[in-house]
């Protein structure tokens, strides 16, 4: 079975300040991988996503994230955060397969909280 | 466009009774997903419809959980008996027709506290 890790279980930065979320997996198949954010009272949202091409993906609120498939790695960048930022992001992966079929592993998430 | 509907929202029950969670995917979502979220760790993959067909339940504990989805829409999960170790938030997630590019949509979950 697949497994995720997530680096970092707390995070705290000020505002202005770079982001960078460490995401790891396990699946030496291909895979398809994802970044969901859960803010304060709200439900688990997808931020971005990678399925193939690019490798650089681009998601909502100026995130990114780089798939470097050498390293089993799809780590969470944002240049400058903000307070808005402040919330629990989760890293998940999906075995890919022919039939459209998705098993979403998810990771243990790292909660970010932006100081004003 | 409506979300994915969850009731109850929050659920305090002793251990050993029975309990049910419903939800209503979004309209026309062929897929949908039952996950477990135990405090402090990332949802885990309890079962799959494709309809009213089950996917995947290889990790939902049947001697005590069972789900369904009779008619293809709705979904209800339940636990008998529970046991404190089910303390935890059960999230429910849809998608349109299990096609590989597709997005999950979350519901807002119902937390479950047994005593």
């Amino acid at each position: 079975a697949q497994s995720v890790s997530q680096h970092n279980h707390h995070v705290i930065l000020s505002e202005a300040a770079s982001l960078e979320l460490g995401c790891n997996y396990s699946y030496g198949g291909t895979v398809n991988l994802f970044w969901y954010v859960q803010y304060p009272g709200q439900h688990l949202q997808l931020l971005l996503k990678y399925f193939s091409g690019d490798p650089l993906v681009k998601g909502i609120k100026g995130f990114e994230a780089e798939f470097i498939k050498s390293k089993f790695s799809f780590n969470l960048r944002k240049p400058s955060v903000q307070w808005s930022d402040t919330a629990e992001y989760f890293c998940a992966v999906n075995e890919a397969n022919s039939g459209g079929y998705q098993k979403v592993t998810f990771g243990t998430g790292t909660k970010l909280q932006v100081i004003p | 466009e409506a979300g994915v509907a969850q009731s109850p929202r929050y659920k305090i029950i002793e251990k050993r009774q029975s309990v049910a969670f419903w939800c209503n995917p979004i309209s026309g979502h062929a897929t949908l997903y039952w996950y477990q979220q135990i405090l402090g760790q990332g949802p885990k993959l309890l079962i799959q419809f494709q309809n009213n067909g089950v996917v995947d339940d290889s990790q939902l504990p049947k001697d005590r959980f069972s789900a369904e989805r009779l008619k293809g829409v709705d979904s209800t999960l339940k636990i008998q008996p529970a046991k404190l170790e089910d303390s935890a938030v059960y999230l429910c997630a849809s998608r349109p027709s299990g096609r590989a590019l597709e997005t999950q949509y979350f519901g807002p979950g119902t937390r479950l506290l047994v005593l």
